[in-house]
């Protein structure tokens, strides 16, 4: 069975550009997550996805970021601007089960913005 | 609300020798823990977890870890380490419906 799977692994952009990132879960799971890690910060949690739908965007640090789930299979994370604080690594997990418990992380995106 | 620390942001130890990670949480509800590990350029990988069963926990690679809830520690433990345990650890704690939180990251070196 494929695990979560993420495109690009490494990005470097420049201030002001925009750029895309994809999350591929695992076949079947209705659950998908974003998360950030900042370099020498904890993981944090972005937002939450239930099929197609956001179940919490809480985390999501401004209105540049915009994350989307069209059909309720892989996801994008769109960052229009962006800044230099946005560097860092961007991580997609999946779960069967919405309460949270055993997500499958992928690999993450390392996101370097010069 | 939750939290969760990690006391230690760097470990190191010799091949063959005990390894210790040790984490720390607060809930406002019955929780639930977990540790993940993260190899270079590798993704997040689930050790363990502690959903309200036994409170010692054995996971992969010869890891366990005990939840006691006195102490609001679940640390990480392995009786010998291997060269292929030097990776990030990283504590997490969720409860149902909450949002999971995870801990700072302890970097583990293994000597030869």
């Amino acid at each position: 069975e494929a695990g979560v799977t993420q495109f690009p692994s490494h990005s470097v952009i420049e201030k002001g550009q925009t750029v895309t990132l994809r999350c591929d879960p695992i076949s079947g799971h209705d659950n998908l997550y974003w998360y950030r890690r900042v370099m020498g910060k904890e993981i944090k949690f972005l937002l939450h996805f239930v099929k197609e739908s956001k179940q919490d965007e809480s985390g999501m640090p401004n209105n540049r970021f915009l994350a989307e789930r069209t059909g309720g299979t892989y996801s994008t994370l769109k960052v229009q601007p962006a800044e230099l604080e946005d560097s860092g690594v961007y991580f997609c997990a999946s779960s069967q089960d919405s309460r949270g418990y055993e997500q499958y992380f992928g690999p993450g995106t390392r996101l370097t913005v010069t | 609300a939750q939290s969760v620390t990690q006391l230690d942001s760097h470990v190191s130890v010799s091949e063959g020798t005990p390894v210790l990670l040790r984490c720390n949480y607060s809930s406002s509800y019955s929780p639930s823990l977990f540790w993940y590990v993260q190899h270079p350029n590798k993704g997040l990988q689930l050790l363990l977890k502690y959903t309200s069963a036994a409170t010692l926990v054995k996971g992969i690679n010869g890891f366990e870890a005990e939840f006691k809830k006195s102490e609001t520690s679940f640390h990480l433990t392995k009786p010998s380490a291997h060269m292929s345990d030097a990776a990030e650890y990283f504590c997490v704690v969720s409860a149902v419906y909450q949002k999971v939180t995870f801990g700072t990251g302890t970097k583990l070196q293994v000597i030869p």
